[in-house]
């Protein structure tokens, strides 16, 4: 399977510990997008690389939240001191970067806070 | 600001018959949608795209279709099938043309 892959696809932690989720894109897309999503809403926009660079985050990505995609490849999202807020899906998107393009997702990452 | 958003939240149809799922949007700036469809426990599936150039486009028993003069969008797909059960969703470009905003989703249940 080439598509786009996440890890874990179940997380559950406790009230302020610390939490990372990686992405693998597919290979050939240099582009990287995180989403989250709660239950019966769409997905929001969290944050994009293109490449290594991180080039637009969301209003949403409070400063808990860092990405980063070092070489370009994989990224991971973290979220430090979490919050009962923070239980949702976590998606990974990715596309190529010619023009406009699909996103292809993950199948997400489930983060449940305790 | 950019909106978007669906007429119904759930949608029952017989196995069989044509499912009309609808979206209404806000930018009249967008010039690029996706219907995804998402089913429980895994991530959106793209199903099919249509640019604003465009006001139909038809794939494997799915249409879309966009009227730009109201912005609404349209899924249409054809012979209803069970495992077509899943959530629905329309995304807009944003913009900036770099990510997509999306709506609740309408759920698709497809009854024997």
């Amino acid at each position: 399977d080439t598509g786009v892959s996440q890890d874990p696809r179940h997380k559950i932690t406790k009230r302020g510990q610390n939490v990372t989720f990686r992405c693998d894109p597919i290979s050939e897309h240099n582009r990287l997008y995180w989403y989250r999503q709660t239950l019966g809403q769409g997905p929001e926009f969290l944050t994009y690389f293109q490449n290594e660079a991180q080039l637009e985050k969301s209003r949403l990505l409070s400063d808990r939240f860092s990405a980063e995609r070092p070489k370009g490849s994989f990224s991971t999202l973290e979220i430090q001191r979490t919050e009962q807020g923070d239980s949702a899906m976590y998606l990974c998107a990715s596309s190529l970067s010619t023009g406009v393009q699909p996103q292809h997702f993950g199948d997400g990452t489930r983060l449940s806070i305790l | 600001g950019e909106s978007v958003g669906l007429h119904l939240p759930t949608l029952s149809v017989q196995e069989g018959d044509n499912s009309i799922i609808n979206c209404a949007y806000s930018n009249s700036a967008s010039d690029y949608f996706i219907w995804y469809k998402q089913e429980s426990g895994k991530g959106p599936q793209f199903i099919i795209d249509i640019r604003s150039n465009m006001d139909k486009r038809q794939g494997q028993r799915v249409t879309v279709l966009l009227n730009k003069t109201v912005k609404h969008l349209s899924l249409q797909i054809a012979a209803t099938q069970p495992g077509d059960s899943a959530v629905y969703f329309c995304a807009e470009m944003d913009n900036y043309g770099q990510n997509f905003v999306f709506g609740p989703g309408t759920r698709l249940s497809v009854l024997p």
